[in-house]
């Protein structure tokens, strides 16, 4: 089985602020993780992934996400937010070593980045 | 290049109709798959095809649910006897052949009054 857990439902962040949302997740074998953003009526964006390699990935729009095996956590950073990032952001896995591509997502978290 | 698209983007239907969707995926993509999101909740998983051939079907599917890809292209959702409970945001996405991400549509909204 597999599972994803965002603990925070909201962020809030002052704009030109860090931001960091946070993302664990439970999988057998090696994961292959993501990152979405969902806006309001309309469908889920692809921000990011980690597939191997370099635990730092750097996605669209200036957001990057930093693997960690050891504490099976993959959360989404962005060194100075805009207003324009408030949205809905998903965070989902599937395992790696199986041909089985069924995302599991998380619940989600709301960014609210304030002017 | 056009992204997933998905007819109807909305349905109101009473219970116990049936109903389709439509999903086109993006062009060469191989592989489409459908999730059902509601509200407050991330997307759950339904069924994936990888080409025609359906691989993979969630509990969720119950028998009431059937999903085709007739000739490996565009995909349709399928729901009989509808209830108040399917009510949800429907998704499809695609992937292609050498890739793992996964592309989604704006989705279908039902309504089951």
């Amino acid at each position: 089985a597999q599972s994803v857990a965002q603990p925070e439902d909201q962020v809030n962040v002052a704009e030109g602020n860090p931001l960091t949302v946070k993302c664990t997740y439970s999988v057998s074998g090696n994961p292959y993780l993501f990152w979405y953003v969902q806006y309001p009526n309309r469908g889920l964006q692809f921000l990011l992934k980690y597939i191997t390699g370099d635990n730092l990935v750097k996605g669209s729009y200036g957001f990057e996400a930093e693997f960690n095996k050891s504490q099976t956590s993959f959360h989404l950073k962005k060194p100075s937010a805009l207003v324009s990032d408030s949205a809905l952001y998903f965070c989902a896995v599937h395992r790696a070593d199986t041909g089985r591509r069924a995302l599991t997502f998380g619940s989600g978290t709301r960014l609210q980045v304030q002017p | 290049d056009t992204g997933v698209s998905q007819d109807p983007r909305h349905k109101i239907t009473k219970r116990g109709q049936n109903v389709t969707f439509r999903c086109d995926p993006i062009s060469e993509h191989n592989r489409l798959y459908w999730y059902r999101q509601t509200l407050g909740q991330g997307p759950e998983f339904l069924t994936y095809f990888q080409n025609e051939a359906q691989l993979e079907k969630s509990r969720l599917l119950s028998d009431r649910f059937s999903a085709e890809r007739p000739k490996g292209s565009f995909s349709t959702l399928e729901i009989q006897r509808t209830e108040q409970g399917d009510s949800a945001m429907y998704l499809c996405a695609s992937s292609p052949r050498d890739g793992n991400e996964q592309y989604f549509g704006p989705g279908t909204r039902l309504t089951v009054t």
